[in-house]
Formats: C-alpha cells, structure tokens, sequence
C-alpha cells in the first residue's frame, strides 16, 4: 500500500498572501509526482508533472519542487488570490504506465 | 484541448437499480481511461483501468461483477453500477491518457458524477 499524505488538510489565506502545501510520497521507486488543482463543479486540472530530483516547476504565480530522495515535493503560491481557491491534489506514479496513487488533497480558501 | 466529458453529472437512483455513466475524451483518443471514487474526506481511489477493447483491470477489492466497464472505443468508456445499493453512494470520475502515454502517463479528468442511492 503505498501512502501519500497532503498537509495541511485545509487552509484559509487572505487575498494577497504566499502559502505552500506539502505532498509526501515514498522515495523508493519513485517515477513522476503530479500536481492537479481542482475546482468545485469542474474538472481537476494538471498542474505539473515532475520526474527529476531538484525538479523546479513554475506556471505564473503558481509553482512547485520536488525533492526524491526524502519524498517530498512542495506546492507554492505566490499572492494568493480568490480565483486560486481550490482544493490542490498530487499524485504519485511508482513506473511509467502505473497507476496514480492521489493524496487527500489540500482544500484552500483564499477569502477577498 | 484533452477535454473530457462525464455523464450525467449526478443521478439518484432507488436501491437495486442500475446505472450507467459514460466517460468521454472529447478532442484525442484514449487507449487508457481510469475509474476512480472518492468517498467524503477521502482520496480518489482507483477502481479500474480500462483499456480499449480489452477486458478493464479492477483494483483489488473492487467486484467486477457490480462495475461494470466497457471501453468499446477510443472515446468512450461506460461504468455500470449493478444492482445499486445506499453503500455505492459516492461520487465516481474518470480520466484518460493520450494514446502512446502522452507525457508521463499525464491524465485528464472528468468532471465526475455524483450518485445517489436511495
């Protein structure tokens, strides 16, 4: 059974803050770590997909790291606004074409 | 682009019914669409992995005889929900990968459909 675990559960930010979430994932037999973010009534939406050890990703105000060998990766957001209010997921992935094994996501509230 | 469709978005059904919810890749084709659930307070957990034209492949602990998939073409997979029972309330989404993989196995989602049991 493979675990992994988002913190915190929740956050509630005002608008204009930077807050960062953490997904920890085993580092044994690592592939790719996914970042979604999912809206309420919508989709979830891929953020990144990171594979590299040191891996740095950025997409506008929203980026992410990785680190493999303790098995952490963290989500940042740089001045949070209320658009950006989600609940943020990752997901790991052990070989290529495995399964994805989803954390229980951190919901975040950014209040205007 | 990868856009995928899910229907119906929630359905209530009485208990012993069944029901079916299409999963549709709208703008590529997918050899490989995923059924997940999410209970409350949970993680999506994996169901089942479909693959076109084949039998799908079930999670262990999931009864392919009460889920069952059919994925008879590049865009669309079914899940029926046999036999229906107030325990199977759950909210049910599924994804697809582009065919050949696309980048690392990336998967893009439904929107999900919310069954009720009654």
């Amino acid at each position: 059974i493979l675990n992994v675990e988002q913190s915190p559960q929740s956050l509630h930010v005002q608008e204009g803050d930077s807050t960062n979430f953490t997904c920890s994932f085993p580092s044994s037999n690592f592939y790719a770590l996914h970042w979604y973010r999912w809206e309420t009534a919508k989709s979830p939406e891929a953020l990144f997909v990171m594979t590299l050890n040191g891996d740095e990703k950025k997409k506008g105000r929203i980026s992410a790291t990785l680190n493999t060998k303790e098995g952490y990766s963290y989500l940042y957001i740089k001045g949070s606004q209320p658009e950006d209010s989600a609940t943020y997921l990752c997901a790991f992935m052990r070989t290529s074409g495995s399964r994805l094994t989803f954390g229980e996501g951190t919901q975040l509230t950014v209040n205007p | 682009g990868a856009v995928v469709s899910q229907h119906p978005s929630w359905v209530i059904c009485k208990s012993g019914t069944s029901v079916k919810i299409e999963c549709r890749s709208l703008d590529f084709q997918a050899t490989t669409m995923f059924w997940y659930r999410q209970f409350p307070k949970q993680s999506l957990m994996l169901m089942a992995t479909s693959n076109e034209g084949s039998k799908a492949t079930y999670e262990q602990g999931v009864e392919k005889d009460k889920f069952l998939i059919n994925h008879a073409s590049l865009t669309l997979s079914t899940l029926t929900v046999t036999s229906a029972h107030p325990e199977d309330s759950s909210f049910y989404i599924c994804s697809a990968t582009l065919a050949g993989g696309g980048f690392h196995n990336e998967q893009f989602f439904g929107p999900g459909t919310r069954l009720t049991v009654l």
